[in-house]
């Protein structure tokens, strides 16, 4: 297997602008995670779904994020507009049934000038 | 949520076992606790997971007492590929939905020399 396939690998944007990130989880898996890295806040989980299904979106910061999963293989997660602060590492992670056990893909590196 | 505390960082030399520990404090009655390792510019990579007692599996071992209130990661026989940050989750079951803003702790770099 592929892995969980993230798009795209680096985002440079201006503040203002609207970002769209992409996953593609592992095959099989029924479970979705974004989380978000940075050096002052450290790894946030943002939002999950079951089954295309969000679960939890208590760590989305603030409406400007949103998160969709339209079907199995295909999640995306939407800053619109975008701001400085935003800036950092955010990650997708899959799973069977809401396991900690997650398999993370290789990172959006999102820069917000 | 429980707050978790590590140490900064840890040096260790290859052949040793090294042992992380973990204080969980206010950790929930329905609060698992989980160890993840992350490699500069890559995500991160499930370890182990456990409630409590021992667990054990293929490349480490998860050790945690009866109070629950800390967790100790051990690795058997490092070697230098295992130079990465490591990171104890506490969180609860994520069928429940309630997981309150999931914060990873800051990790602990363990450095491994030769």
């Amino acid at each position: 297997d592929a892995g969980v396939i993230q798009s795209p690998r680096h985002e440079v944007t201006e503040m203002g602008q609207e970002v769209t990130l992409r996953c593609k989880p592992i095959s099989g898996h029924n479970s979705l995670f974004w989380y978000r890295q940075t050096m002052m806040r450290g790894l946030e989980l943002l939002i999950y779904f079951n089954n295309n299904v969000p679960i939890d979106d208590s760590g989305m910061p603030e409406d400007r994020f949103s998160a969709k999963m339209p079907n199995a293989s295909f999640s995306t997660l939407k800053i619109q507009p975008s701001e400085p602060r935003d800036s950092a590492v955010y990650f997708c992670a899959s799973s069977f049934w809401l396991s900690y056990e997650q398999y993370f893909g290789p990172g959006t590196r999102l820069t917000v000038t | 949520l429980a707050k978790t505390t590590q140490p900064i960082s840890m040096d260790s030399y290859e052949g040793q076992e090294v042992n992380i520990t973990c204080s969980h404090n206010n950790i929930a009655t329905n609060d698992y606790i989980t160890w993840y390792q992350q490699f500069p510019s890559q995500g991160p990579r499930f370890i182990i997971q456990g409630y409590k007692t021992k667990v054990t599996n293929e490349v480490a071992s998860l050790f945690i007492p009866a109070d629950r209130k800390s967790s100790t990661l051990s690795l058997p026989r490092v070697s230098l590929s295992d130079t990465a940050v490591y990171y104890c989750l506490v969180g609860p079951d994520l069928g429940g939905g309630a997981t309150n803003k999931l914060i990873f702790g800051t990790g602990t770099l363990l450095a491994v020399q030769p």
